[in-house]
């Protein structure tokens, strides 16, 4: 089973509101990714949580704050965030970070608009 | 630094046919691993195949497999028979051995499947 989760599907939101994106993993990876994708174009690494630490952050503004509570679950907090922010947030997750090419596995993405 | 190029914007093919999206890429790491993946229009990044740098046979996963060519820096995906379902934007990913939590995408391909 190699099934990643996320919630909401779809998320609109005003630039006031605060807002949180869910991911969850029970493949018992190490490793859990936040990528956003802007229409057309490939997805952008955002963040990398390897063994519940943040270890990648592709120098994100601070109005996305990721929170890694466990091993299998990996939110996305959204504050004050402008339209430009609107894009499809994908969450993925790897077996064992550091070992190797490592095949991430994706959930189906959260649809996010800000007004 | 890695990078991957994609020169086919779209491809059309008929069902049945079969099919191959270019992927060359570019990296100065002696050990990587290269990825192809699917994604429809619901927004799922679908993980296809994946070639190991040193994997001397070349990858096959049903009705895709990969045409890696080390000397050329290629890793075109096959599909053989193609059917309507497989109409969807494909990637191809690179990620180096020693870095391996940051996965390389090329600008993908839109292929279209008719009857």
């Amino acid at each position: 089973d190699t099934e990643v989760t996320q919630t909401p599907k779809h998320l609109v939101m005003g630039m006031t509101n605060k807002k949180s994106l869910k991911c969850e993993q029970h493949m018992g990876h190490r490793a859990m990714y936040w990528y956003k994708q802007k229409a057309k174009k490939p997805p952008e690494l955002m963040f990398v949580y390897s063994y519940e630490k943040l270890s990648i952050n592709e120098s994100v503004p601070s109005r996305f704050s990721p929170e890694c509570p466990n091993s299998s679950l990996l939110n996305l907090h959204l504050h004050a965030l402008q339209p430009e922010d609107s894009a499809l947030y994908l969450c993925a997750s790897s077996q064992e970070p550091g070992q190797g090419a490592d095949t991430q596995y994706f959930g189906p993405g959260t649809r996010l608009t800000v007004l | 630094a890695q990078k991957i190029t994609q020169t086919q914007p779209g491809m059309f093919v008929q069902e049945k046919e079969a099919v191959t999206l270019d992927c060359t890429y570019d990296t100065s790491d002696p050990s990587y691993g290269l990825f192809w993946y699917k994604q429809p229009s619901s927004g799922e990044m679908i993980f296809l195949i994946y070639q190991g740098s040193y994997d001397q046979q070349n990858a096959t996963e049903g009705r895709y497999s990969l045409n890696f060519q080390k000397a050329r820096k290629s890793a075109n995906l096959v599909i053989s028979a193609s059917q309507l379902g497989d109409s969807a934007m494909y990637f191809c990913a690179t990620v180096a051995f020693y870095n391996t939590d940051k996965l390389i995408f090329g600008t993908g391909t839109r292929l279209q499947v008719f009857p």
